[in-house]
């Protein structure tokens, strides 16, 4: 299958401050990128959809200045939490699909990213 | 809306002994349905989808599921269990008409297999 990778993998962080997450598709265009958040025990609760080129798609109760997504590339998508706090906690996974597919199209995932806000 | 629930949040069975993981979707047809497994600490990794050719689906590692439209349902089995195949498993639902729509994740089930 396609090869999603999510980097880093594992990052911890003061409070206040901003990380940035990394998703590439390394053997495919991901026209279409998706940011998922998953608590302990849980399942994924998807943040955004966001296409290359276009502003992202946020889901409801997500905030958007909170949690910045850049699509610039057709490889490349960011998810930046800004001034993360303790409850920004958790398990962030990428999803990219290829565009303009039938639906049945698989997602492929990233490894994941381990916040620890501090 | 398009949503999948699955029954049982934790199953546990015997090394050897049938695997059965329940999903049910609500959705307008067509439905587009897929099952991923999740190990620790790790990314999700696609078992099997259905794509409307056959009813009967068979996926990695020994795994299949079956699309049941009159039961709304698209359960995935295993014949005999290994202990590796202890994850969490998570049925999907794509909403949408093209792979630009975004894909919703059922609550997901642990599998745990018993030696």
């Amino acid at each position: 299958g396609a090869v999603v990778s999510q980097h880093p993998s594992r990052v911890i962080c003061k409070s206040g401050t901003s990380v940035k997450i990394e998703c590439r598709s390394l053997d495919f265009q991901a026209t279409t990128m998706f940011w998922y958040r998953q608590f302990p025990k849980q399942s994924l609760m998807l943040m955004a959809t966001s296409n290359e080129g276009s502003k992202a798609t946020y889901e409801q109760g997500v905030e958007k200045d909170k949690f910045l997504i850049n699509h610039a590339s057709l490889t490349l998508s960011t998810l930046t939490v800004t001034s993360a706090h303790p409850e920004d906690s958790s398990f962030y996974i990428c999803s990219a699909r290829a565009g303009g597919l039938p639906a049945n199209t698989e997602a492929f995932f990233g490894q994941g990213t381990r916040l620890t806000v501090v | 809306a398009q949503s999948v629930t699955q029954l049982g949040s934790h199953v546990s069975v015997s090394e050897g002994a049938l695997v059965l993981l329940r999903c049910n979707y609500s959705s307008s047809v067509p439905p587009y349905l897929f099952w991923y497994v999740q190990y620790p600490n790790q990314g999700l990794q696609l078992l099997l989808k259905y794509t409307s050719a056959a009813t009967l689906v068979k996926g990695i590692n020994g795994f299949e599921a079956e699309f049941k439209k009159s039961e709304t349902s698209f359960h995935l089995t295993k014949p005999s269990a290994h202990m590796s195949d202890a994850a969490e498993y998570f049925c999907a639902v794509t909403k949408g008409g093209t792979s630009y729509d975004k894909v919703i994740f059922g609550p997901g089930t642990s599998l745990s297999v018993i030696p």
